[in-house]
């Protein structure tokens, strides 16, 4: 397994666009988590699935933010309309059963929006 | 409400030197408590978890439940310790991991 894949590693956008990131977690992991990491705030959590359906997106700053997993296999989380404040790396991990020792990380997507 | 506190944004000290990096955490349960690693230019890992009570790379952390505490520490510095450290919380099996703000741990040779 390739482990958790995220595209893109990098994405430059003005402000006012629509950005979409990817995310393929490990192939039989039940839980996804999207987390945002600022050198301000260190790593947050925005949003988590459990088989496909979505927990907990307390933590999704706006309502520009929206996240989907339509399948086991594929998860986006799209910023419309986009703005400077939302630069980050924004991470994708993945998991069996819920528990830290099972997260797997993505190499994340570091954002840019100017 | 479940908080991880790591009070030192940037840690540097020489090669060779004693290592502690500090957590602290505010649970009122019993939580499970971890310690992620990202070295440059690559994704966080896991080092370290309390209830595996193991040595990683010369690095052990004990939990204090008196003090609330997780430090993470590693009595001899090396060069490639230098990386970003994330002390982060569970408090059952089922729900996300609270991560702290991180410390940046530099190495000076």
């Amino acid at each position: 397994d390739a482990g958790v894949i995220q595209s893109p590693r990098h994405e430059v956008t003005e402000m006012g666009q629509e950005v979409t990131l990817r995310c393929k977690p490990i192939s039989g992991h039940d839980y996804l988590f999207w987390y945002r990491q600022t050198m301000m705030r260190g790593l947050e959590l925005l949003i988590y699935f459990n088989n496909n359906v979505p927990i907990d997106d307390s933590g999704m700053p706006e309502d520009r933010f929206s996240a989907k997993m339509p399948n086991a296999s594929f998860s986006t989380l799209k910023i419309q309309p986009s703005e400077p404040r939302d630069s980050a790396v924004y991470f994708c991990a993945s998991s069996l059963v819920g528990t830290g020792v099972g997260y797997t990380f993505g190499s994340g997507t570091r954002l840019t929006v100017v | 409400a479940q908080r991880v506190t790591q009070p030192e944004k940037l840690l540097s000290v020489f090669k060779g030197a004693p290592v502690e990096l500090k957590c602290n955490y505010s649970y009122s349960g019993s939580p499970e408590l971890f310690w992620y690693v990202q070295y440059s230019r690559q994704r966080l890992q896991l080092l370290l978890r309390h209830i595996s009570r193991e040595s990683i790379k010369g690095f052990t952390a004990d939990l204090n439940k008196g003090e609330t505490s997780f430090h993470l520490k590693k009595p001899f510095a090396q060069e490639e310790d230098s990386a970003m450290y994330y002390c982060a919380l569970q408090n059952s099996g089922n729900t996300p991991l609270v991560f702290g703000k991180g410390t940046r741990l530099s190495v000076i040779a």
